[in-house]
């Protein structure tokens, strides 16, 4: 079955660091464009960042320089480092796979909420 | 940085047409997705690349995009279609999500 399971959510003080995971099954991460997407409370979909299958990532400006995404082939997962913490990072984070050239989210996961609150 | 506009909420009666709107910049020129999310759920696929509809997804979703304006079409809609809906684009190696809009069904 084709699936991803994110981990590693919890609350967390401003200022703290937290690294996201998001185990894949029943395809490889590293042949996809894997995206990390966050949504707040209450609030809309927000990107976060992509990993694209050739190692290039991207980063929404809100994130640039305090997140850091990456993949672990040998695990088959996806990781998002989180530094600087702050409090409007309080959200629940999914994963997503977009297939090469595919340009939407076809899986998701099913989220992980990181809480910034001191 | 590249934005999408969709109206906050939508109403419709069961079995009549819905239509949800995502007006960008040129957004005929990008592929239009489109995201059902039902409260406490992760978001599903409807339709990709403008007009495709994933496996799975019934027949009366359909999308359209052209000029500044794609849209998400829910024909016969039924009560289960009531969630919010997302577009998405893609606009300089950025994903870019429309703020969400509400579908009630009536």
């Amino acid at each position: 079955e084709v699936q991803l399971v994110e981990s590693g959510g919890g609350l967390i003080q401003p200022g703290g660091s937290l690294r996201l995971s998001c185990a894949a099954s029943g395809f490889t991460v590293s042949s996809n464009y894997m995206s990390w997407v966050r949504q707040a409370p209450g609030k809309g979909l927000e990107w976060v960042s992509v990993i694209y299958s050739g190692g290039s990532t991207y980063y929404a400006d809100s994130v640039k320089g305090r997140f850091t995404i990456s993949t672990d082939n040998s695990k088959n997962t996806l990781y998002l480092q989180m530094n600087s913490l702050r409090a409007e990072d309080t959200a629940v984070y999914y994963c997503a796979r977009e297939p090469t050239d595919f340009n939407a989210f076809d899986i998701w996961g099913q989220g992980t909420m990181v809480i910034v609150s001191s | 940085s590249y934005e999408l506009n969709q109206p906050p909420t939508v109403s419709v009666s069961p079995g009549q047409t819905a239509s949800i709107t995502c007006s960008g910049d040129k957004l005929g020129d990008k592929y239009a997705s489109w995201y059902q999310q039902r409260p406490g759920q992760s978001p599903v696929l409807v339709i990709y690349q403008d007009t495709k509809r994933p496996s799975g997804i019934p027949e009366r979703f359909s999308g359209s995009n052209s000029g500044n304006t794609a849209a998400l079409t829910i024909s016969g809609t039924q009560a289960m279609d009531e969630a919010d809906y997302y577009c998405q684009a893609w606009d300089s190696r950025k994903v870019v999500f429309g703020g969400g809009t509400k579908l009630t069904v009536l």
